[in-house]
């Protein structure tokens, strides 16, 4: 298995610009995360999706940031217009309906600066 | 203040040692308990899993959850090299999947 698969690993832009993320699950995860690391404030998490429908997004920051999956093997998180305080390491997490332990098995992120 | 509090470190530790790495929380609604271990530029993997209170002992690994003092901590017995990462701490309220709450993380290094 080849994990969760993240595309870019590194994006630098310059404020203003529209950014796309990417996120392939793991295959048969019904479950679809989207997490933000920066040092002040962690890891937080800013969507999550279920069968393909977003499910809870309280934690995107504001109304740049929109997440869309339009099939179980896809996913992406876009900024627009970016900005420098959004700059952080992005992760996109997965899991299965079943399990008992219900892990989320994250990617390997993506670092984002924006100058 | 945050929900989830983590002394950020950095720990650091001779070869052998037992660590000791805890969070403190605030929402007493918490029934899930996690340690996450995440390595330099990787995502973060799960290390251990506990339901309300409690020990669980995995390996050199152990977790403890005093729920009435909203504390957690986790233990780690002859520490490795190989253990130098950040530990997250991460909590939920209801189905343990979903919506977790973290920790800022602690960096540890364990020096050969």
């Amino acid at each position: 298995d080849a994990g969760v698969i993240q595309s870019p690993r590194h994006e630098v832009t310059e404020m203003g610009q529209e950014v796309t993320l990417r996120c392939k699950p793991i295959s048969g995860h019904d479950y679809l995360f989207w997490y933000r690391q920066t040092m002040m404030r962690g890891l937080e998490l800013l969507i999550y999706f279920n069968n393909n429908v977003p499910i809870d997004d309280s934690g995107m920051p504001e109304d740049r940031f929109s997440a869309k999956m339009p099939n179980a093997s896809f996913s992406t998180l876009k900024i627009q217009p970016s900005e420098p305080r959004d700059s952080a390491v992005y992760f996109c997490a997965s899991r299965p309906t079943s399990g008992s332990l219900n892990e989320q098995f994250f990617g390997p992120g993506t670092r984002l600066t924006v100058l | 203040q945050k929900e989830v509090e983590q002394d950020p470190g950095p720990l650091s530790v001779p070869e052998g040692a037992i660590v000791s790495l805890n969070c403190t929380y605030s929402n007493s609604a918490f029934q899930y308990f996690m340690w996450y271990r995440q390595y330099s530029r990787k995502g973060p993997e799960l290390l251990m899993y506990t339901y309300s209170s409690g020990n669980k002992e995995d390996g050199r690994f152990t977790a403890q959850v005093d729920k009435s003092s909203k504390y957690i901590s986790l233990f780690i017995r002859d520490s490795q090299p190989s253990d130098s990462a950040t530990y997250l701490c991460a909590m939920s309220v209801g189905n343990a999947g979903n919506m977790l709450t973290f920790g800022g993380g602690t960096r540890l290094m364990v020096k050969p």
